[in-house]
Order: structure tokens, then C-alpha cells, then sequence
């Protein structure tokens, strides 16, 4: 089945980066985007940005830009984050999500489905 | 970027209640509006897609509406499995904004 597999746990202190990786299998990882999501403790979904696994091209979210790097390994279908110049408030579950299309003639929708199991990143000193 | 605008925040209801949630986005979105659920430590899950649509596997019990600016998700009779908080969003531009979620309580 379609699944993606994130690592594990990270902790941090303020200004260092972290790289969380998103392992897809079960589909051909370079047909479909890939998106980043967070969601700080007790708060709700933050989009942060996608990357193409067949290009490599990517977009960011304006709040990230000059911190975030997404990345791609298509010989080991992984996807990568990374976060640099860690601040407190950069603590939050990460997730990654594969961008799932569907046919409603006549829209074609797009949807983050399904969404790896999430990745804590806690940024303390 | 299109803000979406979820009410109630939270609500406490009862099983077999029925069970209502709205989203408004900023601008009109056509039919470009997903839903999703997320259950406490859990990632989110598709629900609804293109504001109608049910994902396979998905209850009948859930059910939505709306297009343009203006959604709602239904629940026609509240389960134990479905107390979790709900999310929308938008497909219609990038970046594919969420609204602040709805928190689905035990009366």
C-alpha cells in the first residue's frame, strides 16, 4: 500500500538545523509531489512548501524562506527537510504528504493524501 | 494567500448527535475544498475532497457542502471513532492554506 515513513525524534538547540527525511513506498515515487506540513504543539496545520521528486523543483512558503531546503533521493525514494537557524518556536510535528489527485468532472483536485506518520523536532537549550 | 475560517473552534456533542462544522475561505475557491480528520498524536486523513466528495473507505455518515466561498462538513450521527479535530482546506491556489480546525468533544 501507499505509505510514507518519516525518521525519527530530533532534538535541537537554538540556531542549529535538523533534516527530516520522508521514505515514500508502494507507488513510483517521482509521479507525485511531495508536501511539508507542521503543527506546533496544540495548534493546527501550517503548510511550509513542496518539492517535485522527478525535478527536484521546489516552492517554500514565504515564512521559511532562507531557512528551508527540501530535497530529494529518487535511488532510495526519500524525500528531505531541512530546517536551518532552529528557533523555539520552530518545535512542532512535521509531516510530509503525497499530493493525491482526484477526477470530479469537471475539477481536477488535489489532496495531501497520505500523510506520513508525523516527526517531533523539539528546539530547546 | 486564501484564509480559511473554520466555526465552531470546538463543540461538545453527544453520540448521535448530528453534528455540523463550517469553513470560509477568503475568496472563492469553486469546489477546490478538502477535509480532513485528525485524531490525538495521529497524522491528519483525508475525508472529503472537491467539497462533496467521499473518500473511499469513508462513513456515509459524513457528508458536505458548499462551493465558492462558503462549506460545511456533516456528521448525520456522531460516533465514538469520530470525536478528533477537523480540518479544512483549500486546493485552489498555492499555497494550500488549512483553516484553524474544529475540535469535535465528548458531552
Amino acid at each position: 500500500q501507499v505509505q510514507l515513513v518519516q525518521s525519527g525524534a530530533e532534538v535541537r538547540k537554538p540556531g542549529a538545523s535538523v533534516k527530516v527525511s520522508c521514505k515514500a513506498s508502494g507507488y513510483s515515487f517521482t509521479g507525485y509531489y511531495i508536501h511539508w506540513v507542521r503543527q506546533a504543539p496544540g495548534q493546527g496545520l501550517e503548510w511550509m512548501g513542496w518539492i517535485d521528486p522527478n525535478s527536484g523543483d521546489s516552492r517554500y512558503s514565504q515564512k521559511f524562506q532562507g531557512r528551508l531546503t527540501m530535497t530529494k533521493d529518487t535511488s532510495v525514494s526519500t524525500a528531505y527537510m531541512e530546517l536551518s537557524r532552529l528557533r523555539s518556536d520552530d518545535t512542532a510535528i512535521y509531516y510530509c504528504a503525497r499530493v493525491t489527485d482526484f477526477v470530479v468532472a469537471p475539477l481536477t483536485t488535489r489532496t495531501f493524501d497520505p500523510w506520513g506518520q508525523g516527526t517531533l523536532v523539539t528546539v530547546s537549550s | 494567500d486564501i484564509q480559511m475560517t473554520q466555526s465552531p473552534s470546538s463543540l461538545s456533542a453527544s453520540v448521535g448527535d448530528r453534528v455540523t462544522i463550517t469553513c470560509r475561505a477568503s475568496q472563492n475557491v469553486r469546489k477546490y475544498l478538502n477535509w480532513y480528520q485528525q485524531k490525538p498524536g495521529k497524522a491528519p486523513q483525508l475525508l472529503m475532497y472537491a467539497a462533496t466528495s467521499l473518500k473511499s473507505g469513508v462513513p456515509s455518515r459524513f457528508s458536505g457542502s458548499g462551493s465558492g466561498t462558503d462549506f460545511t462538513l456533516t456528521i448525520s450521527s456522531l460516533q465514538p471513532e469520530d470525536f478528533a479535530t477537523y480540518y479544512c482546506q483549500q486546493s485552489y491556489s498555492s499555497p494550500r492554506t488549512f483553516g484553524q480546525g474544529t475540535k469535535v468533544e465528548i458531552k
